[in-house]
């Protein structure tokens, strides 16, 4: 089976940065996804970790430990609009779309 | 580029009754997946279908069922609600020759059962 753990709530303040964790078991691994929900509206694709290190996207970055089945999401400089659920996932196999999610870090911006 | 669009947005059933919920792919996609999300937790795969055809289901009884039409636009059905079904159901849409780590979600439809 698959797990993944993440807090559930995360508070920071705006123009802050924010860094939320995800640890992981898998019986296989073939990357590590982050996606954004926010209140009523559709799950966003963020980003993905294949390999080791860190991946950058604007103000969001992704990491990825393989070895410590460990891997994490950093949002910089803070922004209202950035309140919203965030939710890693793996999938059960090499190009397989079946995605198992984590609970979600429900991450709340405050001024 | 039209994303994925779901209908319809909220619904209401009583337990027992049937539900079928319907989804149309982004252009370009031909793969549809379903989860459903209960409150406060993350989605959770149902099934998935490719060209028509189901290739790989979650741990969902036989009452959820599925189809995939020519154009990849998908439904879902529910048979025999109960209450715990009552969710949100998420579709979403993937190019078959991805790496399986961009899904394209709607915003799903807001199921209540009653």
């Amino acid at each position: 089976g698959q797990s993944l753990e993440q807090p559930s709530e995360v508070t920071a303040v705006e123009g802050a940065i924010v860094q939320i964790n995800c640890t992981y078991q898998t019986s296989g691994f073939y990357g590590l996804s982050w996606y954004q929900q926010h209140d009523g509206g559709a799950p966003t694709f963020l980003s993905y970790n294949a390999l080791d290190g860190l991946e950058e996207t604007g103000r969001f970055s992704s990491f990825l430990s393989r070895s410590d089945s460990y891997g994490y999401l950093l949002l910089q400089e803070l922004q209202m609009k950035d309140s919203a659920s965030y939710f890693c996932a793996v999938p059960s196999g090499a190009g397989s779309y079946q995605l198992t999610f984590g609970k979600g870090t429900k991450l709340s911006v405050i001024p | 580029e039209t994303g994925v669009t779901q209908s319809p947005t909220h619904l209401i059933k009583t337990r027992g009754q049937q539900v079928t919920l319907r989804c149309s792919s982004q252009s370009g996609h031909n793969t549809v997946s379903w989860y459903q999300q209960a409150l406060g937790q993350g989605p959770q795969f149902i099934f998935q279908y490719y060209r028509e055809e189901e290739n790989g289901r979650g741990n969902f009884p036989p009452r959820f069922s599925g189809l995939q039409f020519p154009n990849y636009s998908s439904e879902l059905n529910v048979n025999a609600l109960e209450l715990d079904d009552s969710a949100l159901y998420l579709c979403a849409s993937s190019e078959s020759t991805g790496t399986g780590e961009k899904l394209f979600f709607g915003s799903g439809t807001q199921l209540s059962v009653l």
